[in-house]
Parts: C-alpha cells; structure tokens; sequence
C-alpha cells in the first residue's frame, strides 16, 4: 500500500498563479486534512474533510479551497499564490474512530516567487 | 481552546546521553496525545500514542512518554540517544471533534553531536 501519497515534491510559483497540490489515499480512511507548516509555527490545519462530499475550514483556510469527490482524493486549490503561501504542505489521513493517528504523506514544498 | 505547547524550540545532547522533550496541552477533556518524528524533507512519523490506560506509554525507535494529567504533560523520553535520532519532534492533541482534530505543537528540534 502506498498509504497518503502527494504530488508535486517541489513547485515553484509566480505571484498571481494557481495550481492544484494533489493527495490520494488508498487507506480507505474517511477523514482527510491539509496542514500548511511553516518553521517554528508547527503544523496548521488549512482545510478538512471528513468525508466525500464534505469539507470544512480548519485554523488558515484563507486563499486556499478544497474538493473531496471521493474518499480517495482531497486536492488543495490555490488561487493567486501569494508569498505568503510559501511553505511545506502535508495531507493526512485518519479512520473515523476517536482512538485513532493520523497519517502523513510526503509533503509538497511549495515556493511561491 | 486546545493547544499544545512544546518550550524547547532547540535541545542538543550528545550521542548516548539520554534525552528528554517537554510536552503540555490544555484541552478540557480526557486527551488522546501523540508524539511525531519528522527527518529533514519528510512527513511525520507516528513514534508513539497515548489513548487511555497505563501513562508510560512505549513507541517504536526505543522511545516512550509518560502522561502526567496533574501536569497537563506528556514528555518524550529516551535513555540513550543515537545520532540518527536527530530531527523534528512534535506533540500532538487529538480531539474526536467533527472530523477528529489534531492540534500540534511547534516543534522540539534535536541535534545529536558526537
């Protein structure tokens, strides 16, 4: 199992452009996040979802947006990339039960120019 | 509000010696804790969780943590530290909320000199 996986590693954006980070899960697992980490500040949840067809905001949701057709894929949508979205992105997963981790894929590290 | 707080933003210790990272959460309920390992350029890795039942808690990589409730703390121990071991640690609160939150620290980093 390749448990949470996402694409791209690494981008670099201009000022003003868009691009979608992507997450796949084959975990089978109901509830999804993106957390946006920055050094010193921790991890902080951007967006939620725990399940398809439901999403929600989590703590910094501002110019990002988020989709989750099916349980699978939970892309990240970023609008008009500002310096400030600079950062390493992780996706995670976790089952719908109380007693439960979550789980991390690799990161996206995204620089935005 | 959760929160989770970690004082140590840097600890250095020698190989061998033994280590210890702080951990103190607020949250109004019975917590469900979890220490992370993040290796430059990677995700973060589950190193160990505390859910209910004995408070000293064994994870992988010879760590374990101990949840004090009177202290609202959960620190990471190990008793001889391996130069792999050097990282980025962080503790977490879970919440079963809508969706089970998870609410991180900032993050412990660890430099292990020989």
């Amino acid at each position: 199992n390749a448990g949470v996986t996402q694409t791209p590693k690494f981008r670099i954006l201009k000022i003003g452009q868009s691009m979608t980070l992507q997450c796949a899960q084959d975990m089978n697992h109901n509830y999804m996040y993106w957390y946006r980490q920055d050094p010193g500040m921790g991890l902080k949840l951007i967006y939620y979802s725990v399940g398809a067809g439901i999403t929600d905001k989590g703590e910094v949701p501002n110019g990002y947006n988020v989709s989750r057709s099916t349980t699978e894929d939970f892309p990240l949508r970023l609008e008009l990339a500002a310096p400030s979205q600079t950062s390493v992105y992780f996706c995670a997963t976790s089952r719908r039960a109380q007693n439960t981790e979550a789980f991390f894929g690799q990161g996206t590290r995204l620089t935005v120019v | 509000a959760q929160s989770v707080t970690q004082p140590d933003i840097h600890i250095t210790v020698s190989e061998g010696a033994s280590l210890e990272l702080r951990c103190n959460y607020s949250y109004g309920a019975t917590p469900y804790l979890f220490w992370y390992v993040q290796s430059p350029g990677q995700g973060l890795q589950l190193l160990l969780k505390y859910f209910s039942g004995d408070t000293l808690v064994q994870g992988i990589k010879g760590f374990e943590a101990e949840f004090k409730r009177s202290q609202s703390s959960f620190n990471l121990r190990k008793p001889s530290v391996h130069w792999s071991d050097a990282a980025e640690y962080f503790c977490a609160v879970g919440v079963h909320d809508t969706g089970n939150q998870f609410y991180f620290g900032t993050g412990t980093s660890l430099t292990v000199i020989p």
